[in-house]
Formats: structure tokens, sequence, C-alpha cells
């Protein structure tokens, strides 16, 4: 149980462009799901916290124009990359929070690998 | 946000019992503390987690002091597939109508020696 998925795994797209990036929990409902990014050898970093049916919440510095969330069903959230360049490359990472008892848990899902040329 | 402290890395052998600690100093009354494990370009993994005492799963205990100021993920007999980074989170995981979000440590690196 507790299944994340991402959609795609990875892709590679011209600079200007834009990417759509989806995260969809598989067997339980989320209320809230989290954006992160990740560069090489570092640690996770939260972009985003987006929550069903409502704005999402953005980290300081990240640019709320050029990441748009959508979290448009329980099961469901995607991150659009608005007019990629080089430095938004990255591996993009969604997790999804998982009510069990009175317990929430963050899964995560198996990653987004965004490389712009 | 609690901030956490790990040890940046760390070597094993192959069946050896492995224990990372973390340090939370600044741990509150509704944090929980999970471990999350996470091999490269994947996301993590939920290991285990817990509020007080300890807890154990299929693949590792976690060890919280009375004082919850710190904890100690273990894992039993470790093996070749064990080298990962693992991570220490600490937040109020409670259902309270919104998960509240976490800050991600260093980790820590752990290599597992044949």
């Amino acid at each position: 149980g507790a299944v994340v998925s991402q959609h795609p795994s990875w892709v590679i797209c011209k600079s200007g462009t834009s990417v759509k990036i989806e995260c969809r929990s598989l067997d339980f409902q989320a209320t809230t799901m989290f954006w992160y990014r990740q560069f090489p050898k570092q640690s996770l970093m939260l972009m985003a916290t987006s929550n069903e049916g409502s704005k999402a919440t953005y980290e300081q510095g990240v640019e709320k124009d050029k990441f748009l969330i959508n979290h448009a069903s329980l099961t469901l959230s995607t991150l659009t990359v608005t007019s990629a360049h080089p430095e938004d490359s990255s591996f993009y990472i969604c997790s999804a929070a998982n009510r069990e008892a009175s317990v929430e848990t963050q899964y995560f899902g198996p990653g987004t690998r965004l490389l712009v040329l | 946000l609690a901030k956490t402290t790990q040890p940046i890395s760390m070597d094993s052998y192959e069946g050896q019992e492995v224990n990372i600690t973390c340090s939370h100093n600044n741990i509150a009354t509704n944090d929980y503390i999970t471990w999350y494990q996470q091999f490269p370009s994947q996301g993590p993994r939920f290991i285990i987690q817990g509020y007080k005492t300890k807890v154990t799963n299929e693949v590792a205990s976690l060890f919280i002091p009375a004082d919850r100021k710190s904890s100690t993920l273990s894992l039993p007999r470790v093996s070749l597939s064990d080298t990962a980074v693992y991570y220490c989170l600490v937040g109020d995981n409670r259902w309270s109508g919104g998960y509240q979000k976490v800050t991600f440590g260093t980790g820590t690196k752990l290599q597992v020696i044949p």
C-alpha cells in the first residue's frame, strides 16, 4: 500500500518550453501533496505544498509563476515548469500524505529527471 | 520546524548491525520521528516512524529515549543493497486537517562493504 507514482520518469526539453509532471497516489487519497527538487549530491529541497482544491503554498525563493502547481483531485497533483531553462534541470520528487489512524506519513514518488537543453 | 543533525557518512561491513543516530534537540511535543532511505535517482522510501520508546517493523527498529531529543535507526545485518542515504525527519504528523511540512537534513550516507 501507499504507492505514489510520477510521470514521466525523465524528460528532455528545449529551453523555453514547458514541461508538466504528474504525481498520483495510487491506493490512497491525499489531501496534501508536496513537491521537492534535488540537485546532485544534495538533499531534497521543498518547493511547495499542494492542498486539494486550494492554491499551493510556495517556499521562499520558489517562483510560483514559473512552477505552476495544480492539485485537481485527492489523487493527482501536477507541476508545470514553464519556460524551462537549463538551470531548471534537476530531479523533481513529489510526495503525498497518507492518513493512517491519527497519524499522517509522507510517501514519495520515484522522481522525474528533467534535462533542459 | 525541528532541526535534525546526523552523521554525514558511515561505513559498515556486510552482516553487521548498523545504528544511525539523529539529534533533534528542539523536538516539539507533537512531533513524530520518521526515517527514509534513498537510493541514487530514486525517491525516498519510508522505513519507520515513531513517537516514543521503541518501534520495530520487518526492516528496522527505531529507538527513542524518554527525552526524545535523539533517535536511533537500527538496521539488522546489513547487506550491500542497504548502501543508501538515510534521512531522519521530525515533524507534527498528527491528523489535524492538514499535513505539516518537514525539512530534510543532509542525511547519512551509509556504505556497506563486502
